[in-house]
């Protein structure tokens, strides 16, 4: 079975561009979640999908961030546009059911450096 | 906002050693889970606790979670190299929501 893929794993862009991330969540998950790591702090949430539907965006920094499902399968996370402190690792997780007694796979993760 | 503090922060020890490791929080979470994380891998999850005083065995780890559901430990008999990483404390204040996680115990285990 193949595991959470994420895709770039790697992005070096300039401020003021756009980077546009891509997550395949575990095949039957319904649910998909996106996190992030700041140098030096810990992961943070970012939202939660269960299927298309947003089930929770309150971590979500700003406007500059839009997370898509299309068709309850892979997710896109954009960011547009980017800026210095948006560096960091963009963790993407899913699991079949919700959090409480339920394995949650986490993606390796795409590192974002915006110079 | 929910936090969760870990300790030791970094720990370098010999292979065969035993270790114990905290995290900490002043709220209380409906279940707390452990995870390893390796250089260029994501979290990988260890064990999930959800009843106060419970505690868990997987092989050489043993995990606790605190009678009032705040703060959890994680033990480690006779640890080698292999046990080496990252580890990571999520908790999640209800059935459905989002993890709060600690910033990690790096964990160095010589032969």
């Amino acid at each position: 079975e193949a595991g959470v893929t994420q895709f770039p794993s790697h992005s070096v862009i300039e401020k003021g561009q756009t980077v546009t991330l891509r997550c395949d969540p575990i095949s039957g998950h319904d649910n998909l979640y996106w996190y992030r790591r700041v140098m030096g702090k810990e992961i943070k949430f970012l939202l939660h999908f269960v299927k298309e539907s947003k089930q929770d965006e309150s971590g979500m920094p700003n406007n500059r961030f839009l997370a898509e499902r299309t068709g309850g399968t892979y997710s896109t996370l954009k960011v547009q546009p980017a800026e210095l402190e948006d560096s960091g690792v963009y963790f993407c997780a899913s699991s079949q059911r919700g959090t409480l007694g339920n394995t949650i796979y986490f993606g390796e993760g795409s590192w974002l450096t915006v110079v | 906002t929910q936090l969760l503090e870990q300790s030791p922060q970094f720990l370098s020890i010999q292979e065969g050693e035993n270790l114990t490791v905290y995290c900490n929080s002043s709220s209380v979470f409906s279940s707390l889970q452990w995870y390893r994380q390796e250089p260029g891998e994501g979290p990988v999850l260890l064990v999930t606790v959800v009843t106060g005083g419970e505690v868990k065995k997987l092989k050489r780890l043993t995990f606790q979670f605190g009678d009032a559901r705040k703060d959890s430990s994680l033990h480690i008999t006779a640890a080698q190299p292999g046990d080496t990483g990252l580890y990571l404390c999520a908790g999640a204040p209800g059935a459905n929501s989002k993890l709060t996680f600690g910033k990690g115990i790096t964990l160095s285990v010589r032969p």
